[in-house]
């Protein structure tokens, strides 16, 4: 299993453009979990799906959504973005619920925002 | 408030000195406590959690409910420990994690 993996790895978009993070999940893991990272800064946490509900939500706009697919992958969606979007995008995956590994983390997408 | 605090950017020590990465957290009920570990261009990994009362790499944790602190201790670091630490908290049973703002760890020769 090659872990947790994302894409892409790097994205630079413009201000006002939208954005889709996508994420895979390590196999037999059913939650999914999103983080911003700004530099200099701890992960921040954005979403939580499980078995494809929202379990958890963080302090983010609405322009921030996410949604979790039958095979348990997920994507993330940012419209209108604003310069202060760009930062590292991580993607965790678990067995849910906090599971005795807790969560393993992808290697994240770079979002640029001009 | 939920809240963890790392008070340290960075910390630097010599091979061999004893490290102490100091973590305080806020948080009304009993959260479950991490340590995660970033190494140089890799991503970011649990390297320890409270319940586990576990020794990773020579690495113990200590949860202090009454100071609420959760500081991570090595006895005798190696360059190898130069890496980017986490302090991180989450509800039991969830997977909301509430990270620090880390810790640098530098581990001179």
């Amino acid at each position: 299993d090659a872990g947790v993996t994302q894409s892409p790895t790097h994205l630079i978009k413009t201000r006002g453009q939208q954005v889709t993070l996508r994420c895979s999940p390590i196999s037999g893991h059913k939650s999914v979990s999103w983080y911003q990272q700004v530099l200099g800064q701890g992960p921040q946490f954005i979403f939580q799906y499980y078995e494809k509900e929202e379990r958890g939500r963080g302090n983010f706009p609405d322009r921030f959504s996410a949604r979790q697919f039958p095979n348990y992958s997920s994507e993330l969606n940012v419209n209108a973005l604003l310069l202060g979007d760009s930062a590292l995008y991580l993607c965790a995956s678990s067995s849910g619920g906090g599971g005795p590994s807790g969560q393993f983390f992808g290697p994240g997408t770079r979002l640029t925002v001009l | 408030a939920q809240r963890v605090t790392q008070p340290e950017k960075l910390l630097s020590v010599f091979k061999g000195a004893p490290v102490e990465l100091k973590c305080n957290y806020s948080y009304s009920g009993s959260p479950e406590l991490f340590w995660y570990v970033q190494y140089s261009r890799q991503r970011l990994q649990l390297l320890l959690r409270h319940i586990s009362r576990e020794s990773i790499k020579g690495f113990t944790a200590d949860l202090n409910k009454g100071e609420t602190s959760f500081h991570l201790k090595k006895p005798f670091a190696q360059e190898e420990d130069s890496a980017m630490y986490y302090c991180a908290l989450t509800k039991y049973n969830t997977d909301k994690l509430i990270f620090g703002t880390g810790t640098r760890l530098q581990v001179f020769p």
